[in-house]
């Protein structure tokens, strides 16, 4: 069975900090890879894509590691408003474009 | 900005009952996804839809589901006959596969409730 797994959290951290989230996927022949980030009770959004070089967006930085089939992302002087959930998407390979979801890491960023 | 719109934001219904629930994905998008997302619980792949067909479905998508698009602008998911536990947040996606990246487009979701 295909999975994407994620830690659930929550975690909670102060305003400044940098916090890490990784995500485990059990099909090593999946191609692409995401970060989303989901507010609660809203639609999924991209954060970013994950690339096998590593990528980084300002604060955020994903990185892909094949060989131990696992991705991170890490959010450097977190903000209250990256109080969210962050879901690691994994597609299937074949140009199917099946995306199988991890279910989430919660994170809140307090005072 | 183009995006994905859904209708309604939600719907509540008695068990039994059908529901269609609809998207308008973006234009000029070629994948369709409908996905379904339980109050706790993460997103879950129900089908998706390329070229007038279904593409791929998952084990929820049974014979109580079907998908259209009807005029090739709405992209329609239907439940024929409700249950209790078809109570959740479902999302259409569209993809663009021209993109460099899959990334999936979101609409803002459809909340049903059963009762």
């Amino acid at each position: 069975r295909k999975e994407v797994e994620q830690d659930p959290g929550p975690f909670n951290v102060p305003e400044g900090a940098t916090v890490a989230f990784n995500c485990t996927y059990s099909n090593s022949a999946s191609q692409s890879f995401f970060w989303y980030r989901q507010d609660c009770r809203k639609e999924p959004k991209l954060l970013m894509s994950v690339y096998s070089s590593g990528n980084e967006d300002g604060r955020f930085t994903a990185q892909l590691n094949r060989a131990s089939q696992y991705i991170s992302l890490l959010i450097r002087d977190s903000k209250l408003s990256d109080s969210a959930t962050y879901l690691c998407v994994v597609n299937s390979p074949g140009g199917s474009y099946i995306p199988t979801f991890g279910r989430g890491t919660s994170l809140i960023v307090h005072p | 900005e183009p995006e994905v719109t859904q209708t309604p934001s939600h719907q509540v219904t008695q068990m039994g009952q059908e529901v269609i629930l609809r998207c308008v994905p973006i234009s000029n998008h070629l994948y369709f996804y409908w996905y379904r997302q339980i109050l706790g619980q993460k997103v879950e792949f129900l089908v998706s839809f390329y070229n007038n067909e279904i593409s791929e479905k998952s084990e929820i998508f049974d014979d109580q589901f079907s998908v259209e698009r009807p005029d090739g602008s709405n992209f329609t998911l239907k439940i024929r006959s409700t249950k209790l536990e078809d109570s959740a947040m479902y999302f259409c996606a569209s993809i663009d596969p021209g993109q460099a990246s899959d990334e999936q487009f979101f609409g803002p979701g459809t909340r049903l409730t059963v009762l």
